[in-house]
């Protein structure tokens, strides 16, 4: 089946610094992809859909200046957490539908991350 | 609006059947999934489900309702790697997926 990749799979970082997550479609194209975060306990919350070669679309309450969102190509979208703070920390996960399968999802590993 | 509900926990003994159930409200609507969730780790997909009816997939099987707008799925035989939480989720008339909170389900010997 379709593969998606994440990396890095956990960052610590200091609060106030930036930090760059990476998804990718290994053997598909994607012109869609989905960032969840997930804290502990709680189910997947979807933060904005990632389209390729136009602006992501955010949820409400998710603040696109803070959660950069760039799909730069078909099997390339990266989610930048810019001035990040301990209450991002959380579990981070994108997917992708398959191509032409708008029923089926494809999940990242998740990238756990950590603001100290 | 939209709503989806699942138990927040359930308990059941290695070798027995478990049914988690799930229960819905939407306007549009293009199937539903079951999703199982190590802790620490991203969902994996179980099942999919847009026509009424039993699918079965070995020791798992959903059902669906849409009439009720009910879901449940059926594990059987019961594993002690069966624990973890398993999650709900539809997907509206955009394609998006509506996440239940997730089952937690714990397995004892």
């Amino acid at each position: 089946g379709a593969v998606v990749s994440q990396h890095p799979s956990r960052v610590i970082c200091k609060s106030g610094t930036s930090v760059k997550i990476e998804c990718r479609s290994l053997d598909f194209q994607a012109t869609t992809m989905f960032w969840y975060r997930q804290f502990p306990k709680q189910s997947l919350m979807l933060m904005a859909t990632s389209n390729e070669g136009s602006k992501a679309t955010y949820e409400q309450g998710v603040e696109k200046d803070k959660f950069l969102i760039n799909h730069a190509s078909l099997t390339l979208s990266t989610l930048t957490v810019t001035s990040a703070h301990p209450e991002d920390s959380s579990f981070y996960i994108c997917s992708a539908p398959g191509q032409g399968e708008w029923e089926t999802q494809y999940f990242g590993p998740g990238t756990r991350l950590l603001v100290l | 609006g939209q709503n989806i509900d699942q138990p927040t926990e359930m308990t059941a003994t290695e070798g027995a059947i478990v049914q988690i159930n799930c229960t819905y409200q939407t306007s549009g609507f293009n199937g539903l999934f079951w999703y199982q969730q190590h802790a620490g780790e991203a969902p994996t997909f179980l099942s999919y489900n847009v026509l009424d009816g039993l699918e079965e997939k070995g020791r798992f099987s959903s059902f669906l309702s849409r009439s009720k707008g009910y879901s449940y799925l059926l594990l059987k035989e019961l594993q002690m790697k069966d624990s973890a939480s398993y999650l709900c989720a539809f997907m509206d008339s955009n394609y998006q997926l509506i996440w239940g909170a997730g089952t937690k389900l714990i397995i004892k010997p």
